[in-house]
């Protein structure tokens, strides 16, 4: 069965600072795997996702992710922290046609 | 363009009672997906409709639970004789075909109380 492991339940950087959200997975074959946002009082919005092209995703809002087979990570980077980014972030592998999501991260980002 | 759209935003209902849930998916879209999201939890699937018809039910945690699809478009989810435990929030999702690689876009969900 295909499953994500989210690392860490809270992340807290600051403004300006680099962003590390880890998720490793689970998987018998290559993965779809995908990277969503949640915003307090907000539906779900996809960031970036991998789907066997490039290994190195750029998503929205400067937010990029690596797919590392050897170490079945999709680590979710971003070089700068915004105030805005503080939300709910979770991983989602794609077997089939239904999402499995991550327990999630909440990143803080302080001023 | 609209959005995936839910009604209501909130329902608060008794324990014993029944519940409907609207999803009105994006114009266009064949697939359409419920999701179950716990206090503190990621989002769990539920059923996942391809057009009119169910293709994987197997999420849906009990028989209390159905969901329906009958145009091909609008869902509604039904819980019948709700217990606490199925307080939650809904999320329904839709995707242009259908397949695991596409994109499911959300709608806002309905945040359903069971007292």
């Amino acid at each position: 069965a295909q499953s994500v492991t989210q690392l860490d339940s809270h992340v807290s950087v600051s403004e300006g600072t680099p962003v590390l959200l880890r998720c490793n997975y689970s998987s018998s074959y290559s993965p779809s795997l995908f990277w969503y946002v949640q915003h307090p009082n907000k539906g779900l919005q996809l960031l970036l996702k991998y789907t066997s092209a490039a290994t190195l995703v750029k998503g929205i809002n400067g937010f990029e992710a690596e797919f590392k087979k050897s170490e079945t990570s999709f680590h979710l980077t971003k070089p700068s922290a915004h105030m805005s980014d503080a939300a709910e972030y979770f991983c989602v592998v794609s077997p089939t046609d239904k999402l499995i999501f991550g327990t999630g991260t909440r990143l803080q980002v302080f001023p | 363009g609209a959005g995936v759209s839910q009604t209501p935003s909130n329902k608060v209902t008794e324990k014993g009672k029944y519940v409907e849930l609207r999803c009105d998916p994006i114009s266009g879209h064949t697939a359409l997906y419920w999701y179950r999201q716990s206090l503190g939890q990621g989002p769990e699937f539920l059923i996942y409709f391809q057009g009119t018809g169910a293709a994987d039910d197997s999420g849906l945690p009990n028989d209390r639970f159905f969901a329906v699809r009958p145009e091909g478009s609008v869902s509604t989810l039904k819980i019948q004789r709700t217990e606490r435990g199925d307080s939650a929030v809904y999320l329904c999702a839709s995707s242009l075909n259908g397949g695991g690689q596409e994109t499911q876009y959300f709608g806002p969900g309905t945040r359903l109380l069971v007292l």
